[in-house]
């Protein structure tokens, strides 16, 4: 089956690091997402990581993936308050399936200054 | 390029009403997808289509029906909208190949809907 789960809310002070957990349970996922949705506005990708690697960094975003946990993370640096906002993880099925998204229920993010 | 673009924004429907959201890229892609957006659940796909003239069922196709006439448009049809189907509606597109990095989905900004 397909299930994406995250933790609803993360309050964290400018400044320090944000991580933000997610677990999935489809192993024949290639790809995993994660996507920024800020108020009002559509879903951006941060950054996506395949399933051969456990850790991809990009500036100020480290994602960590255990294969074996099927457990994904996403650790922001030097947190900012642009970066409030909802964030969505997500499990793409086989192209066989349409390259199908399966989304969590995203995690609001707020910083405070 | 003006990437995936929704039409309308926003509408207010009311029961029973009828009405089409339109979806647009301009980026070749291959495959299109309609989502809803519901507070609490994430993104649920309604129907996707993997090439001209094909379309397929998602997750919450009830309610809803799809066209894809043109590749590079995708066509969201409810012929007879509840209240059920408030919700915050995006479209999205990818290449829809294997290819390393070939397989993200670009998003439109979305459309909001609210059926009385």
């Amino acid at each position: 089956g397909e299930d994406v789960e995250q933790s609803l809310f993360l309050s964290v002070r400018e400044g320090d690091s944000s991580v933000i957990n997610c677990t999935y349970t489809d192993s024949s996922s290639t790809y995993l997402y994660w996507y920024k949705q800020e108020p009002g506005a559509g879903l951006q990708l941060l950054t996506y990581i395949f399933s051969n690697m456990d850790m991809k960094q990009d500036q100020r975003l480290t994602v960590l993936l255990n294969k074996k946990d099927k457990h994904l993370s996403l650790r922001i640096a030097d947190t900012q308050t642009g970066d409030s906002a909802i964030y969505f993880c997500a499990e793409i099925l086989p192209v066989e399936y349409g390259n199908k998204l399966v989304f969590g229920a995203g995690t609001i993010l707020r910083v405070k200054s | 390029n003006a990437g995936v673009t929704q039409t309308p924004k926003f509408r207010v429907l009311k029961t029973g009403q009828s009405m089409t959201l339109l979806c647009a890229q301009d980026m070749n892609h291959e495959y299109m997808y309609w989502y809803r957006q519901d507070p609490g659940m994430g993104l649920r796909l309604i129907h996707y289509s993997v090439g001209e003239g094909t379309t397929a069922k998602g997750e919450v196709p009830d309610g809803y029906n799809v066209s894809r006439l043109k590749k590079q448009n995708f066509l969201l049809g409810l012929e007879s909208a509840a209240p059920s189907q408030t919700s915050v509606y995006f479209c999205a597109s990818s290449y829809g190949s294997r290819g390393f990095g070939q397989e993200t989905q670009y998003f439109g900004p979305g459309t909001r809907l609210l059926v009385l």
